[in-house]
């Protein structure tokens, strides 16, 4: 069975400060996704990361794919408030993006 | 992105009813689209794919008979949750696939009294 495991679950942080959270999972797989959630609101798409070495950057966000490894993070950088939200992790071992096992989810805290 | 529509938003029940959950596909032709429950605070589970013209495809562990899929065309799936019990209520979540990437509803909040 697939896990998918994300660390931290729960992260506050304060603005301007950096922070990298990271997804492991439990079986070969070239695609990992990442998405945003906010509170009571569904997914938002902010990362396919389609290949080992995969690195994908946009404002203050940016994910990284290590299949040898199993591995992908996502880095924030200089966080603002407008980032809290629980980012998730999918991973999809089938290479046709329609069979995602979603990580466990970290909820990010912005501070002033 | 692709965008998704899903109906209602939120819907209370009793326990023994049926809840249809309408999810529609408004500017992409979907022939798969895909079932998502997620409890308060935990992660999306799967739960299954939605065929247009043919048969659903359960999860395991997920009983076909109370969650009925039905996509009857390219741009709408419904899920019905029949005989819905208490701890059926979830956030359910669907979304359709476009090119390598799905896109996600914004989800229907069902609770069941």
């Amino acid at each position: 069975e697939l896990k998918v495991e994300q660390n931290p679950l729960f992260l506050s942080m304060q603005e301007g400060k950096n922070y990298t959270i990271y997804c492991n999972y439990s079986t070969t797989s070239d695609r990992l996704y990442w998405y945003r959630q906010d509170p009571g609101k569904s997914l938002e798409s902010l990362f396919v990361l389609l290949s080992n070495g995969a690195v994908k950057q946009e404002g203050r966000l940016m994910a990284s794919l290590d299949t040898k490894a199993r591995l992908s993070t996502l880095h924030i950088t200089a966080a603002v408030h407008d980032l809290s939200a629980t980012y998730f992790c999918a991973v999809d071992p089938t290479g046709t993006a329609s069979k995602l096992t979603f990580g466990t989810g970290t909820r990010l805290q912005v501070t002033l | 992105g692709a965008v998704v529509s899903q109906h209602p938003s939120w819907v209370i029940c009793k326990s023994g009813t049926s809840v249809k959950i309408e999810c529609r596909s408004l500017d992409f032709q979907a022939t798969t689209m895909f079932w998502y429950r997620q409890f308060p605070k935990q992660s999306l589970m799967l739960m299954a794919t939605s065929n247009e013209g043919s048969k659903a495809t359960y999860e395991q562990g997920v009983e076909k008979d109370k969650f009925l899929i039905n996509h009857a065309s390219l741009t709408l799936s419904t899920l019905t949750v029949t005989s819905a019990h208490p701890e059926d209520s979830s956030f359910y979540i669907c979304s359709h696939l476009v090119l390598d990437t799905q896109y996600f509803g914004p989800g229907t909040r069902l609770t069941v009294l």
